[in-house]
């Protein structure tokens, strides 16, 4: 079974500080990790997912099978950071359902 | 870029009657959708995969009689929540794939 723990439920920083969202997963073949964000009264969107390898708003994530992580970094949080975000699995087929985490409130403070 | 949408975006219903929220997809074919379910304050829950020409495949716990999925079309799958009940209040929310997971603005549904 697949599983994805997000251990934050909220994360509270200072604008200009540096951000981590953690996020681990359990499944038993190659998943493919994602990282949702949900603003304030706006429906889910894709901020990155690992394959792509990119850099999102300034956030950055990096897939460690060996931890089975994928934690989302900023170096320095803006307070319209401040969202729900989801890290979600798939089995690696865009038509495959998401497993997603119990979500990280991010405020980000003036 | 790909846009879900879902009808309504809100409802109110009594006790014991029946909803039927729509999810589509305006400008890509979607062989699948998702639903999901979300609490206050909690994750998205899947409750089932809609696939067009098909029965829909529930998640456990998820009682196919009281959600029923109908995928009639390429581009709408509906969802109808039967005999609804005051614990059945939730935001539901439905997806679909075009390269990644598009999302619907989700429907708040409140049974009195």
């Amino acid at each position: 079974a697949q599983r994805v723990t997000q251990p934050e439920k909220l994360l509270s920083v200072f604008k200009g500080a540096p951000v981590e969202l953690k996020c681990n997963y359990s499944y038993s073949g190659s998943p493919e990790l994602f990282w949702y964000v949900q603003y304030s009264r706006q429906r889910l969107q894709l901020l990155l997912r690992h394959i792509s390898r990119e850099s999102i708003k300034g956030f950055t994530a990096d897939l460690n099978k060996g931890e089975t992580s994928f934690h989302l970094k900023k170096p320095f949080a803006q307070e319209e950071d401040s969202a729900m975000y989801y890290c979600a699995l798939s089995s690696g087929n865009a038509g495959n359902m998401l497993t997603f985490g119990g979500g990280t409130r991010l405020m980000v403070k003036p | 870029g790909a846009v879900v949408s879902q009808h309504p975006s809100w409802v109110i219903c009594k006790s014991g009657t029946s909803v039927k929220i729509e999810c589509r997809s305006l400008d890509f074919q979607a062989t699948t959708m998702f639903w999901y379910r979300q609490f206050p304050k909690q994750s998205l829950m899947l409750m089932a995969t809609s696939n067009e020409g098909s029965k829909a495949t529930y998640e456990q716990g998820v009682e196919k009689d009281k959600f029923l999925i109908n995928h009639a079309s390429l581009t709408l799958s509906t969802l109808t929540v039967t005999s609804a009940h005051p614990e059945d209040s939730s935001f539901y929310i439905c997806s679909a794939p075009w390269g990644t997971q598009y999302f619907g603005p989700g429907t708040r549904l409140l049974v009195l």
